[in-house]
């Protein structure tokens, strides 16, 4: 199976700030590679897909990198609305696999 | 608009049963594969199991091989996952989530429905 580790695990930020989220493949997935968000007592919510694909009506704020085994999700500027837990998944093995997540908190 | 909501959740005794559904609106359902993801509590996502738009191919995790079969009934706009022999490690949301695109199977998820919960305790 494919092993999909995020880091930071969590993170504080102001609104305003830029931050990345980075994820690591155990083994090259190409670009096969999307996030999610999730706020909490929600359903997760696609926001990149292909690596760096942004998912129609999701502000241009988010963008996504990478390809093989490392992999970036960059929010430009954040808002109050960004503050969730987000989520790799690579598409390129079955079994799907998801990052542990990275939950981004108000500093 | 497409909906997605499911339903069957509930307490479950280790060893026992449990069949969930997953109705669909708002789109040709036949046409697109589902999915299956699951959160325990407090926990991460976790693929569960995929079948594809026409029925004929089905995949599973593997903590769910063998134990969780995956159907569904194009007629009704309807995903199943039957769950058996179901263990405390199962006790999670369950969400279904629709493949994006038309007959095809890219194995990214969107949307999901709102989850329903299971928990197996005695």
């Amino acid at each position: 199976d494919i092993q999909m580790t995020q880091s930071p695990s969590s993170l504080s930020a102001f609104v305003g700030d830029r931050l990345t989220i980075t994820c690591r493949a155990s083994q090259s997935i190409s670009r096969y590679l999307n996030w999610y968000q999730q706020k909490p007592g929600e359903a997760p919510k696609l926001l990149i897909y292909g690596a760096s694909s942004l998912q129609t009506g999701v502000p241009s704020r988010f963008s996504g990198s990478g390809s093989g085994t490392d992999f970036s999700l960059t929010i430009s500027s954040l808002q109050p609305e960004d503050f969730a837990t987000y989520y790799c998944q690579q598409t390129y093995g079955i079994p799907l696999t998801f990052g542990q997540g990275t939950k981004v908190e108000i500093k | 608009q497409v909906q997605l909501v499911e339903s069957g959740g509930g307490v479950v005794q280790p060893g026992g049963s449990l069949r969930l559904s997953c109705a669909a609106s708002g789109f040709s359902f036949s046409s697109y594969g589902m999915h299956w993801v699951r959160q325990a509590p407090g926990k991460g996502l976790e693929w569960v199991a995929l079948i594809r738009y026409d029925g004929i191919d089905k995949y599973y995790g593997d903590s769910v091989k063998g134990r969780f079969s995956i159907s569904r009934d194009n007629s009704k706009n309807t995903v199943y996952l039957q769950m058996n022999t179901l263990r405390a490690e199962d006790t999670a949301v369950y969400y279904c989530a629709k493949e994006p695109r038309w007959q095809q199977t890219v194995n990214w998820f969107d949307p999901w429905g709102q989850g329903t919960l299971v928990t197996v305790s005695s």
